[in-house]
């Protein structure tokens, strides 16, 4: 059981290159999320989904897109990166206990993105 | 959309003593507040959560407490120890049909002084 993981581990892109980042769980998760990681910014929320085949917009989703053609798979796009989106990136998943909607959230161990 | 505030942003304290790090929630009708343990290069892991059914909630040396009339919760750790040294974050979530997700404090970094 690998829990949630992530690819790449580390990359170093150019302004305006493109890039897919890579989330699998093999929890049976429902729910799967993207967070990016920013000094004295804590976790916040780029897009999530609740299902194959569904997708929201979180917190901070401009320059960032996102599919869940699979259930166990959350990938998040970069279509033209900027120095701006340098971060630590995030993918998580969680199940929802019973009809309280009570949830913990799984973490990968993350994505290291530079973009110069 | 709800608004988690975190203090203290740093905190260190002396091995062996507590530490006190205190959220506060904008949304009276958020329900479940978990606080996540971050340790430097590592993704943040679960260590306690609470439900708004219950005031207090305890393990070993943690323990997380909640005053929903003030929309505020706190980690407490006792007789702290090195390995205590992460970065803490609180989160919040209420319940929205289907579409559940957490919001995150900014985070504290808590150093243990040997």
């Amino acid at each position: 059981n690998a829990g949630v993981t992530q690819t790449p581990k580390f990359r170093v892109l150019k302004t305006g290159q493109s890039m897919t980042l890579l989330c699998a769980q093999d929890m049976n998760h429902e729910y799967m999320y993207w967070y990016r990681q920013d000094p004295g910014m804590g976790l916040r929320l780029i897009h999530y989904s609740v299902g194959e085949g569904t997708t929201a917009k979180g917190e901070v989703p401009d320059g960032y897109n996102v599919s869940r053609l699979k259930k166990q798979n959350f990938l998040l796009g970069l279509e033209s990166a900027a120095p701006s989106q340098t971060s630590v990136y995030f993918c998580a998943s969680s199940y929802v206990r019973s009809r309280l909607t009570y949830y913990e959230q799984y973490f990968g161990p993350g994505t290291r993105l530079t973009v110069t | 959309g709800e608004n988690v505030e975190q203090h203290p942003s740093t905190l260190s304290v002396q091995e062996g003593d507590s530490a006190v790090i205190k959220c506060t929630y904008s949304d009276s009708a958020s329900n479940y507040f978990p606080w996540y343990k971050q340790e430097l290069g590592k993704r943040p892991q679960l260590i306690i959560d609470i439900r708004s059914n219950v005031g207090e909630k305890k393990d070993q040396r943690i323990a997380v407490t909640l005053n929903k009339t003030a929309k505020h919760f706190s980690l407490h750790i006792t007789e702290t120890q090195p390995e205590d040294s992460a970065v803490y974050f609180c989160a919040a979530s209420r319940p929205n049909f289907g579409n559940e997700k957490l919001t995150f404090g900014t985070g504290t970094r808590l150093t243990i002084i040997p």
